[in-house]
């Protein structure tokens, strides 16, 4: 299983500020995830962190908004821009491995609160 | 849309119970489908990987199965514990990018001592 430190833990910002969050696995991997948890409601993909080339963004989230870095295979940041209370969620990274490659596994989420 | 559904949403039970939660899919094409438990704030954790080929997966006291046919799976849990209370997710992997998951809703579950 992949070990993946999130930080930070939690935060509570101010409304119009940015504020990023690391995700660092403990081994190298090729995809990592990011997904946003709105309070009561289940996970949402973000984008995938490409190493070496832009984000691939899911519809309704936009680069300008959910800025990504991934300048390594072991580490990737999402930047939460402009924030506003409706931004006000769990963010969490995540990737494949395993022997298949296939189980998902998740750090342990960034908690985000916007007032 | 691929919508995957959990029923219940909330459910509670004393101490040493069996139990079942339910998943189901509107699209039928079954990808990996994975269970995941999170506690209160916290990240996800990885209960049970089925694989497409598979019908079932075991640990300890978690039983996982998955009907394609149907485009349903089950999570059964024996003799539960307080430990086990938590929200209990299913997620089944998109057509095409099998490591993009889609979430249900999550069951709650309360183990009541």
């Amino acid at each position: 299983s992949a070990v993946i430190s999130q930080k930070p833990s939690r935060d509570i910002c101010q409304r119009g500020t940015s504020l990023t969050i690391q995700c660092q696995v403990d081994s190298q991997v090729t995809m990592m995830f990011w997904y946003r948890q709105q309070p009561g409601q289940s996970l949402t993909l973000i984008a995938t962190a490409n190493q070496g080339s832009e984000a691939t963004y899911e519809s309704g989230f936009v680069i300008d908004k959910f800025p990504i870095s991934r300048p390594n295979l072991t580490f990737s940041t999402l930047t939460v821009s402009n924030m506003s209370p409706e931004d006000s969620s769990i963010y969490l990274c995540s990737t494949p491995t395993g022997s298949s490659g296939n189980t998902i596994y998740f750090g342990e989420g960034s908690w985000l609160t916007v007032v | 849309k691929q919508e995957v559904t959990q029923i219940p949403a909330a459910l509670s039970v004393p101490e040493g119970e069996n139990l079942v939660l339910n998943c189901s899919f509107t699209d039928s094409a079954i990808y990996n489908l994975q269970w995941f438990r999170q506690d209160p704030g916290k990240g996800l954790t990885s209960l049970l990987l089925i694989q497409s080929s598979q019908r079932e997966q075991t640990s300890g006291r978690l039983n996982a199965s998955l009907d394609k046919s149907s485009g349903r799976s089950t999570l059964y849990i024996a003799a539960s514990q307080p430990g086990d209370s938590a929200t209990y997710l299913c997620s089944k992997g998109r057509g095409g990018a099998t490591n993009k998951l889609i979430f249900g809703t999550g069951t709650l579950l309360a183990v009541q001592p």
